[in-house]
């Protein structure tokens, strides 16, 4: 069974533009949840979605924004990127939406805004 | 939303002692309590997890113990070994919420 897959794995881009990133869950998982880790900061929630629906949000700004497709597969888009924006994001997919499953994480995918 | 806090920042060990990381949380209806761990240079992976209706839950070197009342958690690890050193992060959410919040993180170093 193929695990969390998580594109692109390394990414540059220059402040002011956009990235996309991609995450697809392991099969049969339908919820699909979005990280952004930094030194020192930890795992900080972005959002969680469910059968294509944002569920749950967490404390970023409008910039960062995700989607959910039918399969299940996650995409997640930041605009207008800042310095600040460079980190390794993850994302996680479990079974079910309902009784807390466990999460299974990505490799990542490490943004470098130069 | 949650506030889930993590002490300490960075543990470190000799090898054969045991170590204890413990986590406190804000939402009195969190109700699942999982605790992942991370190498570097790879993805955290589930170690073990504890649920509201349980106080404690024991695998093999590995134990959590949850105190719902006074809304802490903490993870203890016995016989340490060199291949424990990682960052570890305690996590807490509701049933039913897959919104998921995550402490800081705790660095063990397990010196042989």
């Amino acid at each position: 069974k193929a695990g969390v897959t998580q594109t692109p794995r390394y990414l540059i881009k220059t402040r002011g533009q956009q990235v996309t990133l991609s995450c697809s869950p392991i099969s049969g998982h339908r919820s699909v949840s979005w990280y952004q880790q930094t030194p020192g900061q930890g795992l900080q929630f972005l959002f969680e979605y469910f059968s294509e629906t944002q569920r749950n949000k967490g404390n970023f700004p409008g910039r960062f924004s995700g989607r959910q497709f039918s399969n299940s597969r996650s995409e997640m888009n930041v605009s207008t990127l800042e310095l600040g924006d460079s980190a390794l994001y993850l994302c996680a997919s479990s079974l079910r939406g309902s009784l807390n499953t466990e999460a299974f994480f990505g490799q990542g995918t490490r943004l470098t805004v130069v | 939303g949650e506030n889930v806090e993590q002490h300490p920042s960075t543990l470190s060990v000799q090898e054969g002692d045991s170590a204890v990381i413990k986590c406190t949380y804000s939402d009195s209806a969190s109700n699942y309590f999982p605790w992942y761990k991370q190498e570097l240079g790879k993805r955290p992976q589930l170690i073990i997890d504890i649920r509201s209706n349980v106080g404690e839950k024991k695998d093999q070197r590995i134990a959590v113990t949850l105190n719902k009342t006074a809304k802490h958690f903490s993870l203890h690890i016995t016989e340490t070994q060199p291949e424990d050193s990682a960052v570890y992060f305690c996590a807490a959410s509701r049933t039913n919420n897959n919104d998921m919040r995550f402490g800081a993180g705790t660095r063990l170093t397990v010196k042989p």
